[in-house]
């Protein structure tokens, strides 16, 4: 079974520029989650999706920060314009209900450098 | 408020040795998660481990085992015979009744053998 996809694995961009991040859930999950992950810090939740709404985004940075899940699958995070501490680990995540075992399954990540 | 805490942020030991991970969480939920994950220099978090609050059987899965006990909110991670592939970040996670899908990451312990 293939894992969750992100892409890309790294950026770096300049400051005031925008950025997206691509992530592909694994197959069958219906909830799909974006995590900012800074150095040395565990992840903190940005937004997390059930099928295509969007049912928790308190800590998404609404004023440059947006994010979509067309047709409930795949997902686009989205940061215009980026700042320079807006540099992290950038995770993706997707989890399933069955069985209610609520387990996250995390893609590799993409790692922002803002300069 | 949920809260995890992972005091030991770097340990390092010589390959073979035993190794204690701890994590202790803070909760008001009765019913509650725990988690542990591995995050090696890949960056793709590996999940190893879901425990539920009413589950406090110490549980062991190859050098893996893991003592949870309510009565001091922890949730230790032993790795017995360390090996250098164990080198990686591992993370305490807890999610609370009212958002099973929202977890809450403790900051992570670094460890490092050595061959």
């Amino acid at each position: 079974e293939a894992g969750v996809v992100q892409s890309p694995r790294y950026k770096i961009i300049e400051k005031k520029q925008p950025v997206a991040f691509w992530c592909n859930p694994i197959s069958g999950h219906n909830t799909l989650y974006w995590y900012r992950q800074n150095l040395g810090q565990g992840p903190e939740l940005l937004i997390r999706y059930e099928n295509e709404e969007a049912v928790d985004d308190s800590q998404l940075p609404k004023d440059r920060f947006s994010a979509e899940r067309l047709k409930g699958v795949d997902s686009t995070l989205k940061i215009q314009p980026a700042e320079l501490g807006d540099s992290a680990v950038y995770l993706c995540a997707s989890s399933s209900p069955i069985g209610q075992t609520y387990e996250q399954y995390f893609g590799p990540g993409t790692r922002l450098t803002v300069t | 408020a949920q809260k995890v805490t992972q005091a030991q942020t770097e340990i390092s030991v010589v390959e073979k040795e035993d190794v204690t991970l701890d994590c202790v969480y803070e909760t008001r939920d009765t019913t509650y998660y725990l988690f542990w994950y591995k995050q090696p220099p890949s960056g793709e978090l590996v999940f190893l481990i879901r425990r539920n609050s009413f589950d406090e059987q110490n549980e062991i899965s190859g050098r893996y085992s893991w003592n949870f006990q309510k009565s001091t909110s922890s949730f230790n991670f032993t790795i017995t015979a360390s090996q250098v592939v164990d080198s990686a970040v591992y993370f305490c996670a807890l999610s609370g009744t009212y958002n099973f899908n929202k977890f809450y990451f403790g900051s992570g312990t670094k460890l490092n053998v050595k061959p």
